[in-house]
């Protein structure tokens, strides 16, 4: 258990929606990196909080936004669904400062099924 | 541009050989690190190990062990005696380091996938 949980562990939804998935770091981490794993892509970075504010983007779609709010939990917010969104999303989290080498603890994922 | 690239897509062997996992890399920093994770068919994603740009030092723990070389920019992991509970996807990443910018977030090659049969 790497101490970063994800909810929804699965979430099936129909093209167009909105769906919105939440992710705790481990106690005492500042930084949450989402991370998206797809058949044709791999895994993929999307984007990274530090304490509350946005400090780096991948790879992110414009239907796609997130935040982190003051007690530190991330939500990733995926709209106007296509089935190509279909994915396994990661949450990861890292303690200390921005670019320190630390490793990053991953949550076990949200399967997205948009069908 | 960064790049991690495992050309091994999949690898099968018999429980108890050794094994070895291929893992190059592009960068044009200085300071980067390397990572190894490990995706057991349950689909979390376990950190293995982490390897400074300025330690070439090859690390061992138990069964597995991690060869660094710069000079060819590769990070190979060896995996000694398999056992069957070590099949899973294997992802070698990059991490660079700069001030500003994309800092820490990991560029991963598209993985290895391991199948060590009884």
């Amino acid at each position: 258990d790497s101490g970063v949980t994800q909810t929804p562990k699965h979430l099936i939804t129909a093209t167009g929606q909105r769906v919105t998935l939440r992710c705790s770091p481990r106690s005492g981490d500042l930084s949450v990196y989402w991370y998206q794993q797809s058949l044709d892509q791999g895994l993929q970075f999307l984007i990274q909080y530090y304490n509350g504010e946005e400090r780096a983007k991948g790879n992110i779609l414009e239907r796609f936004s997130a935040q982190q709010f003051p007690d530190l939990h991330s939500e990733l917010n995926l709209s106007s669904l296509e089935l190509g969104d279909s994915a396994l999303y990661f949450c990861a989290s890292k303690e200390g400062v921005v670019g320190a080498p630390n490793e990053q603890f991953f949550g076990p994922g949200t399967r997205l099924t948009v069908l | 541009a960064q790049k991690v690239t495992q050309a091994q897509t999949e690898i099968s062997v018999v429980e108890k050989e050794d094994v070895t996992l291929d893992c190059v890399y592009e960068t044009r920093d200085t300071t980067y690190y390397l990572f190894w994770y490990k995706q057991p068919p349950s689909g979390e994603l376990v950190f293995l190990i982490r390897r400074n740009s300025f330690d070439e030092q090859n690390e061992i723990s138990g069964r597995y062990s991690w060869n660094f070389q710069k000079s060819t920019s590769s990070f190979n992991f060896t995996i000694t005696a398999s056992q069957v509970v070590d099949s899973a996807v294997y992802f070698c990443a990059l991490s660079e380091a700069k001030d500003g910018g994309s800092q820490g977030n990991l560029i991963f090659g598209k993985g290895t996938k391991l199948s060590v049969k009884p």
